[in-house]
């Protein structure tokens, strides 16, 4: 079967740095989405990987290993504004989007 | 601005009741898709869209049928509303081809009593 895996919950401090890990069984892949969505909200693109290597966009970047079936979100300079569920997606091989479950990340002050 | 919007935020109905969600989108996008959202567990697809009067089966379509007369409008319909069937019900649309990001509506919080 097809199955993402991103811990439930994180928790990390105003101006810390925290790094949000999704590990992926598919079957084939053709690229890798996370998502942001605010408690209550539409979830919103962040990034989209393909290829192997780190994708930088201000203070989120997002990894992508092909071969480990490996990919991260890393937020620098945590504002509260970030407290949020952050969502891994895989394109498979049928070019259908496998959803993670989320991972609801708490800033504390 | 693109927008995707969502006929209700909140919808209360009872078990039996013929359920309708409605769907718009301003983007003149291809695809149009379904999923409902569950704690702990991801967005699960429904039913989507490729064009207009087309529809294909996701993960999860029993229960549920879609119309999509006009490409801006994807409406989902519960034939027979059930308490399972309470969820968040997010819509979401994007160009044609497979690997472009989605835009998601704010979501209807649909309550089956």
């Amino acid at each position: 079967g097809q199955n993402i895996d991103q811990p439930t919950e994180m928790t990390a401090t105003e101006g810390a740095i925290v790094q949000i890990n999704c590990t992926y069984q598919t079957s084939g892949f053709n690229g890798l989405f996370w998502y942001q969505q605010h408690a209550g909200e539409a979830p919103t693109f962040l990034s989209y990987n393909v290829l192997d290597g780190l994708e930088e966009k201000g203070r989120f970047s997002s990894f992508l290993s092909r071969s480990k079936g490996y990919s991260y979100l890393l937020l620098k300079e945590l504002q509260m504004k970030d407290s949020a569920s952050y969502l891994c997606a895989v394109i498979d091989s049928n070019y259908q989007l496998i959803w993670g479950a989320g991972t609801k990340l708490i800033i504390k002050p | 601005d693109v927008k995707v919007t969502q006929s209700s935020r909140y919808l209360v109905k009872r078990t039996g009741e013929k359920v309708f969600l409605e769907c718009v989108q301003d983007m003149d996008h291809e695809n149009m898709f379904w999923y409902r959202q569950d704690p702990g567990l991801g967005l699960r697809l429904i039913y989507f869209s490729y064009d207009v009067k087309m529809k294909e089966k996701g993960d999860i379509p029993e229960g549920y049928s879609v119309s999509r007369e006009k490409k801006e409008r994807f409406s989902l319909i519960l034939e027979s509303a059930s308490t399972n069937q309470t969820s968040m019900y997010l819509c979401a649309s994007s160009l044609s081809g497979s690997v472009n990001e989605q835009f998601f509506g704010p979501g209807t919080r649909l309550t089956v009593l």
